[in-house]
């Protein structure tokens, strides 16, 4: 059983161009997080998809934007990149949207670099 | 402001029981609060889940007073293998929000 996959793994692009991220979740669940951790913090919500909807989002610009696809797979989309969101990204997967009990599998994650 | 504060950093031998507390003054009603494990260049990893009094589980054991502003994670006769990054996760309405991580140093 798979767990959480995230492609590609490393990932070095500059100022201004466009980045996407993908994310598969583990096997069952249907709802999708995307995660911003910067080098020594801890992870930063972006947002999270269910049902192909954007349901919850923190404190991040319209630059960061995503898709959920009907296979429960999702895309994290950054525009016009800053040096500043170098970063690892992270995708975790769960269920029971809704519900207040939110146990979260993680992926490896993505490091992005901005030159 | 939502906010999660957590010591930065604490070392222990092998073998002794590690707690760990995280501060969550403005945990929404209905919120869990977990913790998760990290190493250098992977996901945080899954130890518990809780929401009030006390949950245990194989590997920790998580304690939760009335008032839900705190909670407490406790590792038991740690070993070197245990040396990483603890996170505690509380869900703030609308948002999600990660303490900023207690580094665990395990000596032999």
């Amino acid at each position: 059983d798979a767990g959480v996959t995230q492609s590609p793994t490393h990932l070095i692009k500059t100022r201004g161009q466009q980045v996407t991220l993908r994310c598969s979740p583990k096997s069952g669940h249907d709802t999708v997080s995307w995660y911003q951790q910067a080098l020594g913090q801890g992870p930063q919500f972006i947002f999270q998809y269910y049902e192909e909807e954007e349901r919850q989002r923190g404190n991040f610009p319209d630059r960061f934007s995503g898709h959920q696809f009907p296979n429960y797979s999702s895309e994290l989309n950054v525009n016009a990149l800053l040096l500043g969101d170098s970063a690892l990204y992270l995708c975790a997967s769960s269920s029971l949207w809704g519900t207040p009990s939110h146990e979260q599998f993680f992926g490896p994650g993505t490091r992005l670099t901005v030159l | 402001l939502a906010k999660t504060t957590q010591p930065i950093s604490m070392d222990s031998y092998e073998g002794q029981e590690v707690n760990i507390t995280c501060s969550h003054n403005n945990i929404a009603t209905n919120d869990y609060i977990t913790w998760y494990q990290q190493f250098p260049s992977q996901g945080p990893r899954f130890i518990i889940q809780g929401y009030k009094t006390k949950v245990t589980n194989e590997v920790a054991s998580l304690f939760i007073p009335a008032d839900r502003k705190s909670s407490t994670l406790s590792l038991p006769r740690v070993s070197l293998s245990d040396t990483a990054v603890y996170y505690c996760l509380v869900g703030y309405g609308q948002n999600f929000v990660f303490g900023p991580g207690t580094r665990l140093s395990v000596l032999p």
